[in-house]
């Protein structure tokens, strides 16, 4: 069955950059686009960003495009995000996201915590 | 890109039936007919209910269908049961090439 295990939560001070990952298993991992979407405490959820199944084509959430990148390790099947310049806002649960590959999120990982403060 | 706006909390009573709206803009929901809906209980993680509209993953029970008008998609719950107390969510791809965005959430309360 599909699996999206996420790595453990961070703490990090404004300013900051945070490296998550996404190991899949029970698919094809390049044949899927994958996404990542976060969720601030009390808010709704965020889209991101996703990444074509073979890592070339990258596309951003436009208030994030110059902090935020995604890739992709085929070889390994994981999945990474990167956020730079971390603010207290970016404070969240971030989701690694399957795309059912019919304009739909179909599996999502339990989720990372990230907090942001000084 | 803005988020899809949703109403903020509805509720229902077991057995009954609820609508949870979902607007948007000629830039998502108004072009496409890719908006899902998502159940989010908290803690866990979201699950899919319904992509394009009205189609409903493998498992997902038909008390739970989806229906588009102009830049309005609405989800519709019937039969209530207290187990669908959760936060639900919309999503849209949108003429912005390759992105999404979703609805701020709808608490549903199971009274």
């Amino acid at each position: 069955q599909v699996k999206l295990v996420q790595s453990g939560a961070e703490v990090k001070k404004p300013g900051a950059s945070v490296i998550l990952s996404c190991k899949a298993s029970g698919f094809t991992f390049t044949t899927y686009y994958m996404h990542w979407v976060r969720q601030a405490p009390g808010q709704g959820l965020e889209w991101m960003g996703s990444i074509s199944p073979k890592g070339d084509v990258r596309n951003y959430q436009q208030t994030l495009q110059d902090r935020f990148s995604m890739t992709k390790d085929s070889s390994t099947r994981t999945l990474y995000m990167e956020l730079r310049g971390l603010r207290s806002e970016d404070t969240a649960v971030y989701y690694c996201v399957k795309d059912g590959n019919d304009f739909n999120f179909d599996y999502w990982g339990q989720g990372t915590l990230v907090a942001v403060s000084s | 890109q803005s988020a899809l706006t949703q109403p903020a909390s509805v509720s229902g009573s077991p057995g009954q039936s609820i609508t949870i709206s979902c607007t948007g803009t000629s830039r998502d929901i108004g072009t496409y007919n890719y908006v899902s809906w998502h159940q989010h209980h908290p803690g866990k993680a979201p699950k899919l209910i319904l992509y394009k509209v009205n189609n409903r993953p493998s498992g997902v029970p038909s008390r739970f269908s989806g229906s588009k008008s102009g830049n309005t998609a609405s989800l519709t719950i019937s039969r209530l049961l207290p187990e669908d107390e959760a936060d639900f969510y919309c999503s849209s791809f949108t003429t912005t090439t390759g992105t999404w965005v979703f609805g701020g959430g709808t608490k549903l309360t199971v009274l």
